[in-house]
C-alpha cells in the first residue's frame, strides 16, 4: 500500500485567488490522480498527472483553471485558479500502484468566500 | 461514459442488524474497488473485486461482471460502519487506467 500526505489540509480563501494543494506519495507510484468532491456528493475525477508531460484532464475540467503538475513519481501539485465559491470542495490525491489499487489523500477542504 | 449507481442511496440501521449495498455499472469494467469513506471524509480501500466473492470479517463483496454488478455485505453492523460506501469501476484505454465512482450509499448505525 501507499500513504498519501496532502497540505494543505483546508484552507479558507477569497474569490478570485489561488490555491495550490501538495501530495506526496511515501513510494514511486505509476499512476497519481486529482479528484473532487462537492458537498454529499461523489468524487469526480479531475485528470490524471502524468510524470514528466502534461497532465490528462476530463470533460469539464481545463488547464487553465486546475494546472497540474508532477515532475517526479512521488509529488503532484493541484492548482484551482481564480476561485469562485463553486470551487468550495474536497480536493482529493490518489495514487496506484498498477491497475487494481487506488490510495486516497485525506483531503484538502476549500471553502472560497 | 460508463455510469455507475448504487443503491440504496442512504440506509439506517440498528447496531448489530444486517445490509446489502449494491453497485450497477453500465458497461464491461476492467476492476471494481469498494472503499468506505469515514465521517472524517478519509477513504478507507475494502475490497479489490474484479469478480467473484470476498471477505474480511464482518464484511464481504461479490462481483458478478458479466451482468455488471456488485455487492457489498455488511453483517452484525457497528456504529464505526457509519459513512459513505463507493464503489469505483475501472476503466482502462490507450495504455493507462482511471477510476470512475458510483453515487454512494450513506450508512448511519445507531447504538
Amino acid at each position: 500500500s501507499a500513504v498519501i500526505s496532502q497540505k494543505p489540509s483546508r484552507d479558507i480563501c477569497q474569490r478570485g485567488t489561488s490555491l495550490t494543494i501538495q501530495c506526496q506519495v511515501d513510494s514511486q507510484v505509476t499512476m497519481m490522480f486529482w479528484y473532487r468532491q462537492q458537498p454529499g456528493q461523489s468524487l469526480t475525477l479531475i485528470a490524471t498527472a502524468n510524470q514528466g508531460s502534461e497532465a490528462t484532464y476530463e470533460s469539464g475540467f481545463v488547464i487553465d483553471k486546475f494546472p497540474i503538475s508532477r515532475p517526479n513519481l512521488t509529488f503532484s501539485t493541484l492548482t484551482v485558479s481564480n476561485m469562485s465559491p463553486e470551487d468550495s470542495s474536497i480536493y482529493l490525491c490518489s495514487a496506484g500502484q498498477g491497475a487494481g489499487t487506488q490510495y486516497f489523500g485525506p483531503g484538502t477542504r476549500l471553502l472560497v468566500l | 461514459g460508463i455510469q455507475v449507481e448504487q443503491s440504496p442511496p442512504d440506509l439506517i440501521l440498528q447496531e448489530g442488524a444486517n445490509s446489502t449495498l449494491r453497485c450497477n455499472f453500465s458497461d464491461s469494467v476492467n476492476n471494481l474497488q469498494w472503499f468506505h469513506q469515514n465521517p472524517w471524509g478519509q477513504l478507507i480501500n475494502l475490497f479489490y473485486i474484479p469478480s467473484g466473492t470476498k471477505q474480511n470479517g464482518r464484511l464481504s463483496a461479490t462481483t458478478v461482471a458479466t451482468e455488471r454488478y456488485s455487492l457489498l455485505y455488511i453483517s452484525s453492523s457497528q456504529t464505526t460502519d457509519s459513512g459513505v460506501y463507493f464503489c469505483a469501476v475501472e476503466r482502462r484505454t490507450s495504455g493507462t487506467y482511471k477510476y470512475i465512482f458510483g453515487t454512494g450509499t450513506r450508512l448511519k448505525v445507531l447504538a
